[in-house]
């Protein structure tokens, strides 16, 4: 079974600019996470797919960030315009619907604003 | 508001120590509790699931237990080898599928 795919894997914009994150979760996995860690900190969730609908985006800060499913399959994280601060691993999960369910982890995408 | 807590943040032992990393959380209302492993620049790699009906897990040499009525959770891992030296995290579910984490605890284990 093919894991959680991302791309890129690395990142360097400035600050100001835009940049996009692309994932694809494991296949029939219907709910599709997007986490942000930074350095020294555990993930912190961004927003939570339920097939094409957003279950919650209450950390998301909606000004500079936004996100999609099509289809309820891939998804893409886009941030503009970008900040210091947004220097973060970028992670994707999925899992299958229900609490009982273990989320799998991508990569990742590691971004540093400059 | 649910918290999650690692002790130790950092741990260093020699090959073949017996050891165990503490989470704590704040809110017994959860319904499982993951356990993950992070390697540098890697993402995470799902160890264990326990959930809120069990009491513990067992995988190779690693098991984890749960007790939610104290809020805790323990990660034991059994004779420690170089290859377990990683980032361990843990992570609480909550009613909205949203997973809480804790901030690691830096594992190295030397030979």
């Amino acid at each position: 079974e093919a894991g959680v795919a991302q791309s890129p894997r690395y990142k360097i914009i400035e600050k100001r600019q835009s940049v996009a994150f692309w994932c694809n979760p494991i296949s029939g996995h219907a709910t599709l996470y997007w986490y942000q860690q930074i350095l020294g900190q555990g993930p912190k969730l961004l927003i939570q797919f339920q097939n094409n609908g957003v279950v919650d985006d209450s950390q998301l800060p909606k000004d500079r960030f936004s996100a999609e499913r099509l289809k309820g399959v891939d998804s893409t994280l886009k941030i503009q315009p970008a900040k210091l601060e947004d220097s973060a691993v970028y992670l994707c999960a999925s899992s299958r619907s229900g609490t009982a369910y273990e989320q799998y982890f991508g990569p990742g995408t590691r971004l540093t604003v400059t | 508001k649910q918290e999650v807590t690692q002790i130790p943040a950092a741990l260093s032992v020699p090959e073949g120590e017996n050891l165990v990393l503490n989470c704590s959380f704040t809110d017994s209302a959860i319904y499982n509790l993951q356990w993950f492993r992070q390697d540098p620049g890697k993402g995470l790699t799902s160890l264990l699931l326990i959930q809120s009906s069990q009491r513990e897990q067992t995988s190779g040499r690693l098991n984890a237990s749960l007790d939610k009525s104290s809020g805790r959770s323990t990660l034991y891992i059994a004779a420690s080898q170089p290859g377990d030296s990683a980032t361990y995290l843990c992570a609480g579910r909550g009613g909205t599928d949203k997973l809480i984490f804790g901030t690691g605890t830096r594992l190295q284990v030397f030979p």
